[in-house]
């Protein structure tokens, strides 16, 4: 039972174009949510965080919106820069809870 | 403070052994979690540690995996009698109370089974 899911494995972008990253999930009592960056051989970086009680959140270049309703997230990255190539996962958290449940990654690759 | 750290980086070992992790986390950090991470997956949950209490295990770590925190600060995760579908990469994250800003993760321990 699959409860966050990112069905992109992967997604090809050009150096200066937005990025849009997307997740569903099916519960809806997470309240918080994440997105995390991974390069090989490394752990997961936290990149940006959302509560389930906004439905936008900026930093840089990137901003997370929230649709509550379609209970659908999206990371944007604007503009994408080479640096940016990683694996992206996004994490939801259960109310009431300290754990997250992790999506199962979006390739970010940047075409030539 | 270098943040997390965990060791070994990479362990390979031979089915039926027993192997231990190490996990030191950001010292501030109460709380500790085990993750592990297979090929293709996201991170999956295993337990997670409040100071030295462990508040919650998944059904994913059978009775062969154990997970310690002895006196609140640094944890081992001990796996006996390893199968070849314990090949994952098992990652450690610490946080504060607050975990609103989710998890400080280390880089893994890679573990294969042969």
């Amino acid at each position: 039972d699959q409860q966050v899911k990112q069905n992109s494995p992967s997604l090809s972008v050009q150096e200066g174009r937005i990025s849009i990253l997307n997740c569903d999930y099916t519960n809806s009592m997470f309240d918080y949510f994440l997105w995390y960056k991974k390069y090989p051989a490394e752990g997961p970086t936290f990149l940006i965080s959302i509560s389930s009680i906004k439905d936008k959140n900026e930093d840089g270049r990137f901003t997370v919106f929230l649709n509550k309703s379609a209970k659908h997230l999206s990371l944007h990255i604007v503009p994408s820069q080479p640096g940016d190539s990683a694996v992206y996962f996004c994490a939801a958290r259960l109310g009431g809870t300290y754990k997250y449940i992790f999506g199962t990654g979006t390739r970010l690759k940047f075409l030539a | 403070d270098t943040g997390v750290s965990q060791d070994p980086r990479h362990k390979i070992t031979k089915r039926g052994q027993n192997v231990t992790f190490r996990c030191d986390p950001i010292s501030e950090h109460n709380r500790l979690y085990w993750y592990r991470q297979t090929l293709g997956q996201g991170p999956e949950f295993l337990t997670y540690f409040q100071n030295e209490a462990q508040l919650e295990k998944s059904r994913l770590l059978s009775d062969r995996f154990s997970a310690e925190r002895p006196k609140g600060s640094f944890s081992t995760l001990e796996i006996q009698r390893t199968e070849q579908g314990d090949s994952a990469m098992y990652l450690c994250a610490s946080s504060f109370l607050d975990s609103n800003y989710g998890y400080t993760f280390g880089s893994g321990t890679r573990l294969t089974v042969v």
